[in-house]
């Protein structure tokens, strides 16, 4: 099974910062990696797939990048609607596996 | 506009059974891999299960549940279903139903319902 790694598991940011979150795959996932936006209490979000296709609707200050075994989700200016839980995921392979989270608070 | 809904969640004692429905709408459902993906209380996501599409269907489990679950379609209804036995403690969590690719093999999830809580309880 591929292992996925994300840090850090918190992160505390201030509106307009940018805001960068790793994930690592224990092997090469070529570009197969999504990236999801939590919100407490609601269902998982898409925002990024194949390391760095946005979804339809996401605003432009998300973005992904990486290849290969390394990841990053990048927003360019922390907004407030942004405050929420990232989760990334491998689809390389099943079994379908996310890294652990990384939760962006105040 | 895509929309799944899951059902069928609920209190169950440990070695008990529970079956969560999904029903979709708004896209051709025959056509898309359909998932359950879950979020025990407090923690991370935890893919399932997956069914790909009518024309060639293939199955696949997590293997915490594989032997015990088992993923369903009815395309005649837009519906996919989970058959959960033997369940235990750690089994409770949130369910989702997420819709998946088009194409056959592994997928992301780009429509999620709002989730069915399964607790697994004496």
């Amino acid at each position: 099974d591929i292992q996925m790694t994300q840090s850090p598991s918190t992160l505390s940011a201030s509106v307009g910062d940018r805001v960068t979150i790793t994930c690592r795959a224990s092997q090469s996932l070529n570009r197969w990696l999504a990236w999801y936006q939590q919100k407490s209490g609601k269902a998982p979000k898409l925002l990024i797939y194949t390391a760095s296709t946005l979804e339809s609707g996401v605003p432009s200050r998300f973005s992904g990048s990486g290849s290969g075994t390394e990841f990053t989700l990048t927003i360019s200016s922390l907004q407030p609607d942004d405050f929420a839980t990232y989760f990334c995921q491998q689809f390389n392979s099943y079994p379908l596996t996310f890294g652990g989270g990384t939760k962006v608070e105040v | 506009e895509v929309q799944v809904v899951e059902s069928g969640g609920g209190l169950v004692k440990p070695g008990g059974s529970l079956r969560l429905s999904c029903a979709a709408s708004g896209f051709t459902f025959s056509s898309y891999t359909m998932n359950w993906v879950r979020q025990a209380p407090g923690k991370g996501l935890e893919w399932v299960s997956s069914i790909s599409t009518a024309s060639t269907t293939y199955l696949y489990y997590a293997d915490s549940v594989k032997g015990r679950f088992t993923i369903s379609r009815d395309n005649s209804k837009n519906s996919v279903f989970l058959q959960m036995n033997s369940l235990g403690v750690e089994d409770t969590a949130v369910y989702y139903c997420a819709r998946g690719g088009a194409l056959v093999g592994p997928t992301v999830f780009d429509s999620w319902g709002q989730g069915t809580l399964v607790t697994v309880s004496s």
